[in-house]
Formats: structure tokens, C-alpha cells, sequence
């Protein structure tokens, strides 16, 4: 069965510290799909990042980056030098073409809260 | 220009009562989706719509029906409301229906009375 692991279920960081978010996944499909979504305290949903399951290479993006692990079935999330900004609760999620029918299978989220 | 919008925003109304939750996306998608968030932040899939067919139909009371009108729209109507369908609803859109991104909708927060 397909499932979202985010054991971290809040954070709290000093502003400028660095944040991992971690997410596990487990699926039985060789072909699948993660992302991230940031839902701030304002309750919309903004999508982060989509990735498939054959490609492995880590992504940045500015302060953001993500580290895919097949070998641990791992999907985390790091914010360098984090701000007021980026408090949020953040979802990993899970698509595959199987059990989830490419329908998103969401883990219960991280809730971050990054003090001045 | 919103690119998937929901109305109402709030929505506060008695045990019995039947509703309806618009949706609309100006995105060109062919799927979309409606999702139920509870009090603890739990997201989880209801619907999804591919060019105005049911694909997906999660286990929901039936007292839920989803209607599409046409590729842009995806209304949810909600019969007899009990306190336990409390919650935030989020219409999302995305390009296909096969893993794509899905781009949210900004919610419905529902109370049920």
C-alpha cells in the first residue's frame, strides 16, 4: 500500500538556522511521484516540487533544496538559513500509477515555526 | 487571475442542511479534484474528475456528489450535513490526471452546527 511518513510533526528553529524536513515513502510501483507543498498560517496549498521516480539528482532551488534517496525511499526537504516567512506546515506526498491511481497520497505534514 | 478559486470561502451551517462548494480553474486542466482536510490537518483525496467523468470515487458517504458542469467547473454538493463533515475543502486542478502537479484552490472551511 502506498504511505507518507513525516515523522517530524513540529519544528522550531531560530531564524538563519538550517531545516530538514524529512519524508518516507513507501510504495510497491517502480514508477511514482513526490512532491512538497507549503501550507501557510493564511491555509492556501502552494505546490514546492515534483519529482519521478528516475531521477535521482538532488535539486535546489534559491534557499530550497531536496534529497532524493531511492536506497532509503526518502524525499527530504531543506531550508538554508531559514526565515519568519518560511513558517508553515509542509506535506510530502506520494503518485504512482497503482494503488493511488496518480491521485495524491499526502502525509501528515510538518509544522515549522521559525523565531526571530 | 486566481487560477483555481473556490467559493464560499466560509461556510457555516446546521446538522440536515444540504450545500454546494464551487470550484472553478481557468488553467485549461483536464482533472480536478476535491480533497477534505480535518482538524488535523490531514489531507485526503474524495474526488476526481477527468473531462467531466468520475475516475476516482474514495470511500465517501454518498451523501457527497461531486458535478462537473463542464472541464473548468467542479462542484460539490454535500446532502444532510452532520457535525463530522466539518471541515476545510480544497478544489485542485491539474494538467492531466496521470502524477501531474495539482494546483489548489484556496479552501472551504465548513462548520457544521
Amino acid at each position: 500500500a502506498q504511505k507518507v511518513t513525516q515523522a517530524q510533526t513540529e519544528i522550531s528553529v531560530v531564524e538563519k538556522e538550517d531545516v530538514t524536513l524529512d519524508c518516507v515513502y513507501e510504495t510497491r510501483d517502480t514508477t511514482y511521484y513526490l512532491f512538497w507543498y507549503k501550507q501557510p498560517p493564511s491555509g492556501e496549498l502552494v505546490f514546492l516540487i515534483r519529482r519521478n521516480s528516475f531521477d535521482e539528482q538532488n535539486e535546489i532551488s534559491g534557499r530550497y533544496s531536496w534529497n532524493f534517496q531511492k536506497s532509503t525511499s526518502s524525499f527530504n526537504f531543506t531550508i538554508t538559513a531559514s526565515q519568519v516567512v518560511d513558517s508553515a506546515v509542509y506535506f510530502c506526498a506520494l503518485s504512482d500509477l497503482g494503488g493511488s491511481q496518480g491521485n495524491l497520497i499526502f502525509g501528515k505534514g510538518t509544522k515549522l515555526s521559525v523565531k526571530p | 487571475d486566481t487560477a483555481v478559486s473556490q467559493t464560499p470561502k466560509y461556510l457555516v451551517t446546521q446538522m440536515g442542511n444540504d450545500k454546494s462548494i464551487k470550484c472553478e480553474q481557468n488553467l485549461g486542466h483536464d482533472t480536478m479534484y476535491w480533497y477534505k482536510q480535518d482538524s488535523k490537518k490531514f489531507l485526503k483525496i474524495m474526488f476526481s474528475y477527468n473531462n467531466k467523468e468520475l475516475i476516482i470515487n474514495e470511500t465517501v458517504p454518498n451523501r457527497f456528489s461531486p458535478k462537473s458542469p463542464d472541464k473548468a467547473h467542479l462542484n460539490l454538493h454535500i446532502n444532510s450535513l452532520e457535525l463530522g463533515d466539518s471541515a476545510v475543502y480544497f478544489c485542485a486542478s491539474s494538467l492531466t490526471g496521470t502524477s501531474d502537479e495539482q494546483y489548489f484552490g484556496p479552501g472551504t472551511r465548513l462548520t457544521v452546527t
